[in-house]
């Protein structure tokens, strides 16, 4: 069984002000992780993936995630908040089930960033 | 790379009529195609996993007769929507698995069932 929880469904920061997005997942087998961002009515874009290489992962638009076994943890971060970044974000847990990668998202986080 | 459509990106129908989203994987050849559904304020709900040429594996509670998948070919998949009700008004989102772990998504498609 896999399963994420991201806290806070809700997340305002300041222009320029550091983004973090919690993530903790639970997996029976190592897992891979995943961050997606959706902008309003549109798919999901992958933002950055862990796949058991380095634990610190970095994305596009600036964001970096941190595997944390031991805290079983894959918090989203970006240095200094665009307007841009305004968006939901998804953490993501994968593995193999059947024969095919099985994706457990978590609830989402609704990032504002305030001018 | 790794770019996925969805046609038609908004559709309106009637109740009772049914409506065919496709989904193409565009620069890729996808060994997997999965259809997932989102709420309002919600997160993606997975319907179904399809291979090319093999049946479409439905997850729990997502009846197969209602929601009709078919996996064409390497770059395509098809969501019919049969006997549409107002309860399947949503988001329907399909995603494609290349030879990675990742799925690459396409950009949706909002049903409103009238």
């Amino acid at each position: 069984a896999q399963s994420v929880t991201q806290l806070g469904s809700h997340v305002s920061v300041s222009e320029g002000a550091l983004v973090l997005l919690r993530c903790n997942y639970s997996s029976s087998v190592p897992p891979y992780l995943f961050w997606y961002v959706q902008y309003p009515n549109q798919g999901l874009q992958l933002l950055l993936k862990y796949t058991s290489a380095a634990t610190l992962v970095k994305g596009i638009n600036g964001f970096e995630a941190e595997f944390k076994k031991s805290e079983t943890s894959f918090h989203l971060t970006k240095p200094s908040a665009h307007m841009s970044d305004a968006a939901e974000y998804f953490c993501a847990v994968s593995r193999n089930s059947g024969g095919y990668q099985k994706v457990t998202f978590g609830t989402g986080t609704k990032l504002q960033v305030i001018p | 790379g790794a770019v996925v459509s969805q046609h038609p990106s908004r559709v309106i129908c009637k109740s009772g009529t049914s409506v065919k989203i496709e989904c193409r994987s565009l620069d890729f050849q996808a060994t997997t195609m999965f259809w997932y559904r989102q709420f309002p304020k919600k997160s993606l709900m997975l319907m179904a996993t399809s291979n090319e040429g093999s049946k479409a594996t439905y997850e729990q509670g997502v009846e197969k007769d209602k929601f009709l998948i078919n996996h064409a070919s390497l770059t395509l998949s098809t969501l019919t929507v049969t006997s549409a009700h107002p309860e399947d008004s949503s988001f329907y989102i399909c995603s494609a698995r290349r030879d990675g772990p990742e799925q690459y998504f396409g950009p949706g498609t909002r049903l409103t069932v009238t």
